[in-house]
C-alpha cells in the first residue's frame, strides 16, 4: 500500500532536548512538507522541500530543521531553540511540479506525531 | 486579519440533518479551494476540490465557491454519525506548488 508513515505517534521531550520526527513516504512524490496544528490554530507550515537535497522555510521555520538527503524521507527535528514545541505534527507530501498532471496537486497527510515537551 | 476564517464549531446536528460548512477569506488571488476532513488525532485526508467559482458535487457532498463574495461552503446531505470530525477548508493561488492556506477548522458532531 502506499502511503505515508510518520514516528512516532507520541513523542515526549525534555527541555532543552532536540528530537527528530520521522517521515516515509513510498507514492514517489517529488514534496514534502511539514506542517505543525495547534488547537485555533489551522495547519501551520514550518518547512517544505521540493525536490532532494533542497528545502525551503515555511511561515514558522524558527527553532526547526529539515533534511532532504532521499526522495522518501523528510525528517524534521525540534530544537531547544523553539519556544513551544508541543503540539501535533504532520507531514505531507504531493506529486510536486516536475510530474503535476492536474490542476491541482493534491498533498497527501500522514497520521501525525503528537510531541509533549514535559 | 487571517486570511482565511472558518468557525470552529463545534456544530452539532442529529443524524439526517443537511449540513452547511463555511469559509470566508480575503485574497482575492485564490483560485483553487479544498476541503479536508480529519478524525481525531488522525492526519487530514482531502473530500474535494473545486477551481475558481462554482459548484462541485461528489455523493453526498457538494462544495461551493462564490469567488465575488470570497466564501466558500461544503454541504453534507443525509449526516451520519461517521461523519463526525473536523472540516477543514484550504486555499492556494495557482497550480504546482504553492502554500496551502487552512482555515482553523469546524468540528462537527452528528449525532445517531
Amino acid at each position: 500500500d502506499g502511503g505515508i508513515t510518520q514516528s512516532p505517534k507520541y513523542l515526549f521531550r525534555k527541555e532543552g532536548q532536540n528530537v527528530t520526527l520521522s517521515c516515509e513516504q513510498n507514492l514517489n512524490h517529488d514534496a514534502m512538507y511539514w506542517y505543525r496544528q495547534d488547537p485555533g490554530q489551522g495547519l501551520r507550515l514550518i518547512y517544505y522541500s521540493q525536490i532532494v537535497n533542497d528545502f525551503q522555510k515555511g511561515d514558522i521555520a524558527e527553532g526547526y530543521s529539515v533534511s532532504r538527503e532521499k526522495k522518501e524521507s523528510f525528517p524534521l527535528t525540534v530544537t531547544s531553540a523553539q519556544k513551544n514545541p508541543t503540539a501535533f505534527y504532520l507531514c505531507a507530501s504531493s506529486i510536486g511540479l516536475a510530474g503535476g498532471r492536474g490542476p491541482y496537486n493534491e498533498q497527501f497527510f500522514g497520521p501525525g506525531t503528537r510531541l509533549t515537551v514535559l | 486579519q487571517k486570511e482565511v476564517e472558518q468557525d470552529p464549531g463545534p456544530l452539532s446536528v442529529p443524524e439526517g440533518a443537511i449540513v452547511s460548512l463555511n469559509c470566508t477569506y480575503s485574497n482575492s488571488a485564490f483560485q483553487y479551494f479544498m476541503w479536508y476532513r480529519q478524525y481525531s488525532r488522525k492526519g487530514p485526508e482531502l473530500l474535494m476540490y473545486t477551481y475558481s467559482s462554482g459548484n462541485k458535487e461528489d455523493g453526498r457532498f457538494t462544495a461551493q465557491v462564490d469567488k465575488s463574495s470570497k466564501y466558500i461552503s461544503l454541504f453534507i446531505r443525509d449526516s451520519q454519525p461517521s461523519d463526525s470530525a473536523t472540516y477543514l477548508c484550504a486555499m492556494n493561488r495557482n497550480t504546482g506548488f504553492q502554500k496551502l492556506v487552512f482555515g482553523t477548522g469546524t468540528r462537527l458532531l452528528v449525532s445517531p
